[in-house]
């Protein structure tokens, strides 16, 4: 089981970023998603879920109207576009398999830095 | 928002010692509550799922319990490799939510 997250790194506040993470060994077409992030010397923030159709999503208050969860099930590809970003988003973003519960996370990447500064 | 607070902030144990890491959620998250441990420049691993079922590869010293809105990760004799952070979060209600998180460091 592997997941192998790109697409950080640093953007002025305001401008777009778009996360990629690609799922290897397991049926990801099957599997329900989600974006948690890090920020630096702070806790573990969930970001976004998507259900394994991509039928239901739902995110953190901090991010909704602003971030977009999606996936490619023909690509085993997880994405998080990133807009109107702000300094506060500043973080190490991971992205993570559900265990099946809706809620629990127990595959993570390696995760992907994205700083907002100017 | 379900809001999780770990306590202590900080443990200072030995080698061989016993840990006992505390979770307090705001209202009631029923069972559904899991255990992560986080290390320096490492993704964070999941360790209990459903407040006492211990994840796949998860060593047996590893142990949770509590429901409602306390729970408790034990850490029956601490290795080496346990020193880490370690974080509870719960999947009752959406947002999940993360605890603060406790740091387990050698006196």
């Amino acid at each position: 089981v592997q997941l192998v997250e790109s697409g950080g790194g640093v953007v002025q506040p305001g401008r777009s970023l778009r996360l990629s993470c690609v799922a290897s060994g397991f049926t990801f077409g099957t599997t329900a998603m989600h974006w948690v992030r890090h920020a630096p010397g702070k806790g573990l923030e969930w970001v976004a879920f998507i259900w394994f159709d991509g039928k239901n999503e739902n995110y953190a208050d901090s991010v909704k109207g602003r971030f977009t969860i999606s996936r490619d099930n023909s690509k085993n590809t997880l994405y998080l576009q990133m807009n109107s970003l702000r300094a506060e988003d500043t973080a190490q973003y991971y992205c993570a398999r559900d265990l099946g519960k809706g809620g629990y996370f127990d595959c993570w990447g390696q995760g992907t830095l994205v700083t907002v500064s100017s | 928002e379900i809001v999780l607070r770990q306590s202590p902030a900080t443990l200072s144990l030995s080698p061989g010692e016993r840990a006992t890491l505390s979770c307090r959620a705001s209202q009631s998250v029923s069972r559904y509550l899991a255990w992560y441990q986080q290390k320096p420049g490492q993704a964070p691993r999941l360790l209990i799922y459903d407040a006492s079922n211990r994840a796949t590869g998860i060593p047996a010293r590893f142990s949770g319990s509590g429901s409602g809105t306390d729970f408790t990760l034990t850490i029956s004799s601490l290795e080496p490799e346990d020193f880490a952070v370690y974080y509870c979060q719960q999947r009752s209600n959406w947002p999940r939510t993360f605890g603060g998180g406790t740091k387990v460091e050698i006196k």
